[in-house]
């Protein structure tokens, strides 16, 4: 089975802290996708890989920025952590072509103070 | 990607079937439909995919009208377990763009 691993399940930062979220997947999955979730919001994609050192913004980048050196990372970085951005994060992969279902890590619960 | 639309909530009682409906009245010809669910605190989990036929396995049944226009998600003997919120998406496959999930249908299940 392809395994998502997100590398925290809790987090707590400070205001302005800059704050890494790295997520792994384990299939050789060229896209990955970086997803948050609130309380009556569902799900929001903030960015999303195609490719090694490819990046698309979804509806929501502003204030996240993302790294793909590697096939099986994909980064999520907020360069300034705010309030708001309190939230539970979602990685997901997915292999382009053929069977197209998306598998998801089990999530980070980010409290920024 | 065609827009869905999906009840808020639903419930059932255990051991029924739970039908779960979505429409997609803007569907394309080359758009799949797909179905996932979240149980809380959990990822999204993928459950079943389709294009125009019927579609089974282990986990569910996909029913899709013939105009494409709508479908519905069949768990056929509902348990606890199944309590989660389900998500219908439809989009074209073989292609790297993003993936938008709308808000869902939280289903209850009674005991």
């Amino acid at each position: 089975d392809v395994k998502v691993t997100q590398s925290s399940r809790y987090l707590v930062k400070r205001t302005g802290e800059k704050v890494f979220l790295e997520c792994v997947q384990d299939m050789d999955h060229e896209n990955m996708f970086w997803y948050r979730q609130d309380p009556g919001l569902g799900l929001r994609l903030i960015y999303f890989s195609y490719d090694v050192k490819m990046k698309e913004k979804g509806d929501i980048p502003e204030g996240y920025s993302v790294s793909r050196e590697k096939k099986e990372r994909f980064s999520l970085i907020l360069e300034s952590a705010s309030t708001n951005q309190t939230s539970m994060y979602l990685c997901a992969s997915r292999l382009t072509g053929g069977d197209e279902k998306l598998f998801f890590g089990s999530g980070t619960q980010l409290s920024v103070l | 990607d065609a827009k869905t639309t999906q009840p808020t909530s639903m419930d059932c009682a255990e051991g029924r079937a739970a039908n779960l409906p979505c429409n997609h009245s803007t569907i394309s010809g080359n758009e799949y439909v797909y179905w996932y669910r979240q149980i809380h605190s959990q990822g999204p989990q993928y459950i079943i995919h389709g294009l125009k036929n019927n579609e089974t396995n282990e986990m569910a049944s996909l029913i899709i009208t013939e105009d494409r226009k709508s479908s519905t998600l069949i768990l056929p003997h509902a348990t606890l377990r199944d309590t989660a919120v389900y998500y219908c998406i439809v989009r074209v496959d073989s292609s790297a763009s993003k993936i938008i999930f709308g808000s869902g249908t939280r289903l209850s299940i009674r005991p």
